[in-house]
């Protein structure tokens, strides 16, 4: 199972909207509603933002969404702030009924 | 509260064997799928082994199919994961998460000679 597609970095200035984007297959993020994207900060544990394409759990910003099109799935971070500057991750279930991994993307907050 | 604790991380040789251990509380492990996702130094994360809410199914990553097993123990609210034949690139932060959700901090396993 190849992991998900991920851009290496993306980075925006404080107040402004990065979008990240996430591309697999139909086997996993193209056939499935089970896309979910974690937020990881240098030496924590990764911290769901969004489940099953565009849901957030309580607690995360509404900054926060996300959505999918075919077999690419993108978070959006909205008014971008500095504590938004770290490592993001998407997730999708399989057709193996397993879960694939992102190839990560480092935010950066200019 | 729910947490996940893990345990049971160390320093092995290759070839060898480590057993970790994941304690949950706040949840039952019986209500849902517990996984044990890595993450090498500086690396991605990686799924390597899941099972399913009712403990009926297991997968596994190709990289750790027939030398990796998860398991959990309901009375105990605890879940494991026996690693044997280790090898050097199995070195990484392993964490255990409820329903990927939930995620514990990690324990540290390093392979090496």
């Amino acid at each position: 199972q190849s992991a998900l597609t991920q851009p290496a970095s993306e980075s925006g200035s404080p107040g402004q909207s990065i979008t990240i984007s996430c591309t697999g297959t139909s086997s996993d993020v193209g056939g499935y509603n089970f896309v979910s994207w974690y937020q990881q900060h240098p030496g924590r544990a990764p911290k769901l933002m969004i489940y099953e394409v565009s849901n957030r759990p309580s607690g995360v910003s509404n900054r926060f969404s996300g959505s999918k099109s075919g077999n690419t799935a993108s978070l959006t971070i909205s008014g971008l702030q500095a504590d938004d500057e770290a490592d993001y991750y998407c997730s999708s279930y399989t057709a193996s009924r397993r879960y694939v991994f992102g190839t990560g993307t480092k935010v950066s907050v200019l | 509260q729910v947490q996940l604790v893990e345990s049971g991380g160390g320093v092995v040789q290759p070839g060898r064997s480590l057993r970790l251990s994941c304690a949950a509380s706040g949840f039952a492990v019986g209500s849902l799928a517990m996984s044990w996702v890595r993450q090498a130094p500086g690396k991605g994360l990686e799924c390597v082994a899941v099972i399913s809410f009712d403990g009926s199914n297991k997968y596994y990553a190709d990289s750790v199919k027939g030398r990796f097993t998860i398991s959990r123990d309901t009375s105990k609210h605890m879940v494991y994961l026996q690693m044997d034949s280790l090898r050097p690139e199995d070195t990484a932060l392993y964490y255990c998460t409820g329903d990927m959700d939930i995620w514990g901090q990690g324990t540290m396993v390093t392979v090496s000679s």
